[in-house]
């Protein structure tokens, strides 16, 4: 059965600095990985998503995130944080096609003025 | 409309009330989830229906019942529900792969925010 770890439940950054936000997952297979975002009273909004092509993967609003295998991260990042970054980050694991969708607890990113 | 929607977007009900929330997606999926977010909790998967059928179900009480009539639509009926049951309650929609697309991520409506008083 497949699982996901996010390490930091809060995160909190001054604007214009870097971003990461940590993901570890466990699956029995080749897992797709995906992040999305949920800002408050909002519902969950694709950032990005892994699915067995290039290792390293570019999402919306500046936002990419690096598949390691052999680390069993995906880890997410951006070069400069902005205000409306603001929201709960959730990585998610899939093994079956994405109907198996498991969530991570979130990590809820604060960003400084 | 597009996307996913869900109505409504707020309700307050009381432990003997009978309501429905409805949620319809626009996007030509034919599979969709109903999940339930607590404060402090991981996002739960409740329901899934892919090709009109339910193909999971994942231990919850017999107080939901889900409905779908048709790919665009799916109900989650509510019944003698209990305060613990006071939640956002997400809908998602995906294309299902076993018809040949490989285009997983599923699509999120803005949830609709559950008080049982």
């Amino acid at each position: 059965a497949q699982s996901v770890t996010q390490l930091d439940s809060h995160v909190s950054v001054s604007e214009g600095t870097p971003v990461l936000l940590r993901c570890n997952y466990s699956s029995s297979y080749s897992p797709s990985l995906f992040w999305y975002v949920q800002h408050p009273n909002k519902g969950l909004q694709l950032l990005l998503k892994y699915t067995s092509a290039a290792t390293l993967v570019k999402g919306i609003n500046g936002f990419e995130a690096e598949f390691k295998k052999s680390e069993t991260s995906f880890h997410l990042t951006k070069p400069s944080a902005h205000m409306s970054d603001a929201a709960e980050y959730f990585c998610v694991v899939s093994e079956n096609y994405g109907q198996n969708f498991v969530f991570g607890p979130g990590t809820r990113l604060s960003v400084l003025p | 409309e597009t996307g996913v929607t869900q109505t409504p977007r707020h309700l307050v009900m009381g432990m003997t009330n009978k309501k429905s929330l409805k949620c319809e997606q626009h996007l030509g999926h034919n599979a969709m989830y109903w999940y339930k977010q607590s404060a402090k909790k991981p996002l739960e998967l409740m329901f899934v229906y892919s090709l009109e059928e339910r193909v999971e179900n994942n231990s919850v009480p017999s107080r939901f019942s889900p409905e779908c009539p048709n790919s665009s639509h799916l109900f989650l009926h509510l019944h003698t529900l209990q305060p613990e049951d006071s939640a956002l309650y997400l809908c998602a929609s995906s294309q299902d792969p076993v018809s040949g697309n490989s285009y997983n991520e599923q699509f999120f409506g803005p949830g609709t925010r559950l008080t049982v008083l």
